[in-house]
């Protein structure tokens, strides 16, 4: 069945370098993809999307690569502030327009 | 703009009492909704969708139930609750683009 999954479930980062969020998928026919952001008690944060006929899309601040080839996402923040540390979800769209949500990555930002 | 609420935004219940968990969505006509469950912090499980008033798909069998009265309403229910209902739940919807925006959740205990 469809999956999507992410390689590491903890990411840390010092202050003002760029992370890099990495998210596996397993459909092949998957045509878009989003990631969000989730405070701790909060709703997960839509952060930037991506359809499948693009390979790169920018936004401020974040990147979000796609890699049809080997079934590969990520998200890269620049310059990382405390502000974004948080739990990413990448999800993609399955028929009928359900998400299907991946474990997450835990990022924590050292000061 | 679209703004979506939830309530309550917390709730302790003992195991075999009823709960009601409700979902309103502003400034959109029509949306597609979605009840998702979040255990621990981490991956959403899309419990329910509804596409209009009246149409609900169920995602995963249990012991919750959803039910759309209005357009812009969206609400979860149970009749017993079982320990295993707790979680962290979240309602969203569908906006033009496909991306789903997701409300602040409402975090229940069962004891």
């Amino acid at each position: 069945g469809e999956s999507v999954g992410l390689h590491l479930p903890t990411l840390s980062v010092q202050e003002g370098d760029n992370s890099i969020i990495n998210c596996a998928y397993s459909n092949s026919a998957s045509d878009y993809f989003i990631w969000y952001k989730q405070e701790s008690g909060k709703g997960p944060q839509f952060i930037i999307d991506i359809r499948s006929n693009m390979d790169k899309r920018q936004g401020q601040r974040v990147t979000v690569l796609l890699n049809k080839t080997v079934k590969h996402l990520s998200l890269q923040i620049a310059a990382t502030q405390p502000g974004d540390s948080a739990v990413y979800f990448c999800a993609d769209e399955a028929p009928g327009g359900k998400l299907i949500f991946g474990q997450g990555t835990e990022l924590s930002v050292k000061p | 703009s679209q703004t979506i609420h939830q309530w309550p935004a917390t709730l302790v219940q003992p195991v075999g009492s009823p709960l009601s968990l409700e979902c309103t969505v502003e400034g959109t006509s029509n949306p597609n909704l979605y009840w998702y469950r979040q255990a621990a912090g981490r991956g959403l499980q899309l419990l329910f969708y509804s596409v209009g008033i009246g149409q609900i798909s169920s995602e995963v069998p249990q012991n919750l139930s959803a039910s759309r009265p209005q357009d812009r309403q969206f609400i979860l229910s149970s009749k017993k609750l079982l320990l295993s209902d707790s979680g962290f739940y979240l309602c969203a919807w569908r906006g033009l683009y496909n991306e789903q925006f997701f409300g602040p959740g409402t975090r229940l205990t069962v004891l």
